[in-house]
């Protein structure tokens, strides 16, 4: 079965600090890959995607991530992360299958970013 | 121009009653798909809706069902509601032109 795993459920860092989250998919074709990003009593917002080309996207408010296809993954980064960023993140997998827009999301990380 | 608009915000019902959820795409988008999203989980994939027919759905029962109506807004309803159906029920927009997704709000859903 299609699947999406979080590595961290929790992190706890302090402003400036680097962020990094894990996620792997188990799906052998071709994949779109998401990261949403859900702030507290906010709705779900994109925060970057992959489609195809460049494995490194850059998405918005500085966050960064990187496929790696041999690998299954699509860890997200941001060098520097600040109080704002405090949210919940969601990694999400599209299984080209079908030619359908269907999102498998993995558990969340939830990101707490003390001043 | 309205995001993707979701109602009632909150909603609680009694075991084995019926409810129904409203979902009003993004302008442009002419494709809706439902999630649900249980306490402390991913959301996880209902069923998607196009050209006002159920062209995918994921692992739920039959007592979900839904419908899409001209104007491409949505409707999610379950039947014989159950202590674990209660849950955040999102919906998402998008257009056969660019796969990106957007979301709405959620419902809130409690099931006493």
């Amino acid at each position: 079965a299609q699947s999406v795993s979080q590595h961290n459920h929790h992190v706890i860092l302090s402003e400036a600090a680097s962020l990094e989250l894990g996620c792997n998919y188990s799906y052998g074709g071709t994949v779109n890959l998401f990261w949403y990003v859900q702030y507290p009593g906010q709705h779900l917002q994109l925060l970057l995607k992959y489609f195809s080309g460049d494995p490194l996207v850059k998405g918005i408010k500085g966050f960064e991530a990187e496929f790696i296809k041999s690998k299954f993954s699509f860890n997200l980064r941001k060098p520097s992360v600040q109080w704002s960023d405090t949210a919940e993140y969601f990694c999400a997998v599209n299984p080209l299958s079908g030619g359908y827009n269907k999102l498998i999301f993995g558990a969340g990380t939830r990101l707490a970013v003390h001043p | 121009d309205a995001g993707v608009t979701q109602s009632p915000t909150h909603l609680i019902k009694t075991r084995g009653q019926q409810v129904t959820l409203r979902c009003s795409p993004k302008s442009g988008h002419d494709t809706v798909s439902w999630y649900q999203q249980a306490l402390g989980q991913g959301p996880q994939f209902i069923f998607q809706y196009y050209e006002e027919e159920e062209r995918q759905r994921g692992n739920f029962p039959d007592r979900f069902s839904g419908h899409q109506f001209p104007n491409y807004s949505s409707e999610l309803n379950v039947n014989a509601l159950l202590l674990g159906d209660s849950a955040l029920y999102l919906c998402a927009s998008s257009s056969t032109r660019n796969t990106e997704a957007f979301f709405g709000q959620g419902t809130r859903l409690t099931v006493v």
